[in-house]
Formats: structure tokens, C-alpha cells, sequence
């Protein structure tokens, strides 16, 4: 499975933007890029995905870069209940690799007041 | 709309028993998956069930075992406890099999506590 890089911590102030990078170098053509987060006590959930074009939804923004060998997740203005662990993964459209997600470390997003 | 049930929620077992754990996935979702998450190891696949057929396996010992009934509801059991299978048991229920775009649900989870 190709594999992602995350740094493992990150802080960001209340109400300011946060980016979360993302590096798969080993990317293969036609991987997504996936993006989820777990909150405390709570199991993962979705926040985003996208392949080459960068992507936006009520929750962040994906951006993507051209050689898709990195991508960054965008919260625009964090909040305290954005502090969670952010998991980037990719799935190819392999039946077998597409089923199962592949998690890292993620990056743990601290927010503070 | 209800979304994934685990039960139990906690519980608490000693070495060399087994246990049984349930997931009911979303209405209209016909794949379950499962997932162990432990401090050391992270959030692992274990297997994939679709249509009562297991799909996909991880690297687990075969003291893990699954299965999913007509009704999309799936059981996973482990036998013989040990130590280290004190963990977080996730499962995740999406509407199809194989898909690269699809969504993942995640439920809370079960933690199995093994002493």
C-alpha cells in the first residue's frame, strides 16, 4: 500500500485557519486521497476525499498538489471541537485496497482559546 | 437517521476466554468492517464482510473470526484471549463493497479489556 507522511502533532489557535499536510510520495495514479479525523472517545469519521482537483464541503477544504505527491487539509476557522487526530490515507480503486483503510499516526490537531 | 451500533460498549474479560462482539451498521449498508485500535499498533484492518461473504482479511491470527447475517448486522469473535488484544474493536458499515470513493461510518466502538 502506498504510504503517508504526517507530522504528528500540530496547534492552532481558535478561529484561525489550520493546515494539515500530507505526504505520499509513492502515490500511484489512481489513488484518492482520503482525510479522517477522530475525535476523543469517538470512533473516525469522514471529512473529506479527492483525486486530482482540489475539493471543498461544509467541513474543509483538500487541497491537492499538481504531482498529487502531497495535499493539504484545510479547516478555515478551527474550532475548540476541531481538536481531534487527522488521518490522510489512500485508497485505490482496487477492490481489495479500496475496502480497507490503511491508517498512519495522523496528526493530532490541538486548538486552543 | 440511526448510525452504527456497537454493543457491548465495554467489557472486561480474562486470558484464554473468548468473546463476541456485535455491529449493527447503518439501514441500507451491506458492508461491515472491522477495525482494532491499540496505542502501539493504531487503527488496524481486521476483516470486511459484504453480502455474508468476508471480502478481505488483514494480518490477524485466526483467533479472530467474523461474520455477517442477512439482516447486514455482523458478530466478530476472538478465542483465547490474550493480553494483547486489549484494545478499541471499530467497526465501520458503507453502502458498497470495493469502492474507492466511498464513505466510511465509523461506530464508537467496543473496548475489550483482557486480564
Amino acid at each position: 500500500d502506498a504510504k503517508t507522511t504526517q507530522p504528528n502533532s500540530m496547534e492552532s489557535n481558535e478561529e484561525e485557519p489550520v493546515h494539515l499536510p500530507c505526504n505520499h510520495s509513492t502515490i500511484s495514479g489512481t489513488d484518492y486521497i482520503h482525510w479522517y479525523r477522530q475525535l476523543p472517545s469517538q470512533g473516525p469519521e469522514y471529512v473529506i476525499h479527492g483525486l486530482t482537483s482540489n475539493v471543498n464541503n461544509r467541513m474543509a477544504s483538500l487541497a491537492i498538489a499538481e504531482d498529487r505527491k502531497s495535499s493539504t487539509l484545510i479547516l478555515h476557522r478551527a474550532t475548540l471541537r476541531d481538536a481531534a487526530v487527522y488521518y490522510c490515507i489512500l485508497r485505490g480503486i482496487d477492490t481489495g485496497t479500496a475496502s480497507k483503510l490503511t491508517f498512519g499516526t495522523g496528526t493530532r490537531l490541538q486548538v486552543t482559546l | 437517521k440511526a448510525g452504527v451500533t456497537q454493543t457491548p460498549r465495554y467489557l472486561i474479560k480474562t486470558r484464554g476466554q473468548q468473546v463476541t462482539l456485535s455491529c449493527s451498521p447503518i439501514s441500507g449498508h451491506r458492508s461491515v468492517s472491522w477495525y482494532q485500535q491499540t496505542p502501539g499498533q493504531g487503527l488496524q484492518f481486521l476483516f470486511e464482510y459484504f453480502s455474508e461473504t468476508q471480502r478481505n482479511k488483514g494480518n490477524f491470527p485466526g483467533r479472530f473470526s467474523g461474520r455477517q447475517f442477512s439482516n447486514s448486522r455482523s458478530e466478530m469473535n476472538v478465542s483465547t484471549l490474550e493480553l494483547g488484544d486489549s484494545a478499541l474493536y471499530l467497526c465501520a458499515s458503507s453502502l458498497r463493497s470495493g469502492i474507492a470513493t466511498g464513505e466510511l461510518f465509523f461506530g464508537e466502538g467496543s473496548r475489550l479489556t483482557v486480564l
